[in-house]
């Protein structure tokens, strides 16, 4: 069974950089047929895409992010990770990973991990 | 930062069935990009509940479809139960984000 762990510390700093990696279970990092992506919800409000990353390396990143977010694959620890730089108070999400099936016409996220809370303050 | 409008809250009574709208542009649902629902009930983590359009994935009830036309799609709920409160976001992919674009959400409240 495909599970996604969340793991990072749950408090960061202002101007700090936020990490985060996700732990794949039940399948491996490197199988063609899947993408993985980041999602973030911050408290009360609604889901945001941050970025996507395919086992080769390739990435894509929402355009409100990327001047500041880093994602990276490790297959040999069947992980990939995020990080996200100079963080604000407005950073303070829960973020869940996912594993995210891709093609022509499509992109969704299925299955999500549990998500873990971040949040920026001093 | 999203692009796909849903109304913020529906509701119904037990075994009643509601809509919950999702309505994007020409860069996304109108581009023919195919649509997702998601269902978060409270303090977990958002399920995959229906993808392109309208298929349901394994152990998904049958009380729950798809539907999409145009620039909009839709979810509706057949035979509400008290366990279908949750929050409900469509999801698609917009080309000119270059990525995924999600639903502001739906609030269902069984009455």
């Amino acid at each position: 069974q495909l599970q996604l762990q969340e793991s990072g510390p749950g408090l960061v700093k202002p101007s700090e950089t936020l990490s985060l990696t996700c732990t794949v279970s039940g399948d491996s990092i490197r199988n063609k047929n899947y993408y993985w992506g980041w999602i973030r919800q911050p408290p009360g409000k609604g889901l945001e895409w941050i970025g996507t990353i395919y086992y080769s390396g390739s990435t894509y990143y929402n355009p409100s992010f990327k001047s500041r977010v880093t994602k990276s694959v490790d297959t040999s620890k069947n992980q990939f990770s995020l990080k996200l730089s100079t963080v604000t108070a407005a950073d303070t999400a829960v973020y869940y990973c996912a594993r995210q099936s891709v093609s022509s016409t499509y992109w969704f996220f299925d299955p999500w991990g549990r998500g873990t809370l971040v949040t920026v303050s001093s | 930062q999203s692009v796909l409008t849903q109304p913020p809250s529906v509701s119904g009574a037990p075994g009643q069935r509601v809509t919950i709208s999702c309505t994007g542009s020409s860069t996304n649902i109108g581009a023919g990009y195919d649509v997702h629902w998601y269902q978060q009930p409270p303090g977990t983590a958002p399920k995959l509940l229906i993808y392109v359009n309208n298929n349901r994935p394994s152990g998904v009830p049958d009380r729950f479809s798809g539907s999409k036309s145009g620039t909009s799609a839709s979810l509706a709920i057949s035979g509400l139960q008290a366990e279908d409160e949750a929050d409900y976001y469509c999801q698609s992919y917009d080309r000119s984000l270059g990525g995924s674009v999600f639903g502001t959400g739906t609030k269902v409240t069984v009455l």
